[in-house]
């Protein structure tokens, strides 16, 4: 039982330096999203999608870009890293919009932009 | 807009002590209410939730009742250990679509044996 899947767990940047973290569900959920998370700030929302093919912004979405090009997978990308990037990254996923369905998270991926 | 205010720690306690951690918010209409757990290099997991006015959540001794009248979902437990420490999220989706969680910034709890 797999759930949600993010890699990398860790990683380093340089400053410029591009990356994309990817998450997979194997869950068949609709709706996915990514978070971050920082000391004193909770978690915050960075895009999400509501399904295959969509993608909308979030709390916290400049500096990061997404796709959403299978069901199962929904990547976050960064093009050009910036130290204030520097977090740790969920992923998250469920079934709908119905609203107190269960929201399941991945285990984090920690990057670190010097 | 939708928000969550919690109580913020950390929270130091002994074995077998009282739990209570804060959490309020502000939404429109009825929005579902959840709390989750974050241990050590881990990711949340869900804790407990619920989805309407005087429901209440519970799961591994904790427990949380949702209070539209004081709009609040106080988290609590009768005795705690040493495995209760962690972080703990109170956090809202509103009604009507997207499920977006609102996080609260989070309680890190210590218990002391």
């Amino acid at each position: 039982n797999a759930g949600v899947t993010q890699t990398p767990k860790f990683r380093v940047l340089k400053t410029g330096q591009s990356m994309t973290l990817l998450c997979a569900q194997d869950m068949n959920h609709e709706y996915m999203y990514w978070y971050r998370q920082d000391p004193g700030m909770g978690l915050r929302l960075i895009h999400y999608s509501v399904g295959e093919g969509t993608t909308a912004k979030g709390e916290v979405p400049d500096g990061y870009n997404v796709s959403r090009l299978k069901k199962q997978n929904f990547l976050l990308g960064l093009e050009s890293a910036a130290p204030s990037q520097t977090s740790v990254y969920f992923c998250a996923s469920t079934r709908s919009s119905r609203s107190g369905n269960t929201i399941y998270f991945g285990e984090g991926s920690w990057l670190t932009v010097v | 807009g939708n928000s969550v205010t919690q109580m913020e720690g950390p929270v130091t306690l002994s074995e077998e002590a009282f739990l209570t951690i804060n959490c309020t918010y502000t939404a429109t209409g009825y929005p579902s209410l959840f709390w989750y757990v974050q241990y050590p290099g881990e990711g949340l997991q869900l804790l407990l939730k619920a989805t309407k006015a005087d429901d209440k959540g519970s799961n591994k001794g904790f427990e949380a009742t949702y209070r539209k009248e004081t709009t609040s979902f106080h988290l609590e437990k009768g005795s705690v250990q040493v495995s209760d420490s962690a972080v703990y999220f109170c956090a809202l989706s509103g009604e009507g679509g997207s499920e977006k969680l609102v996080f609260g910034k989070g309680t890190k709890l210590t218990v002391n044996p």
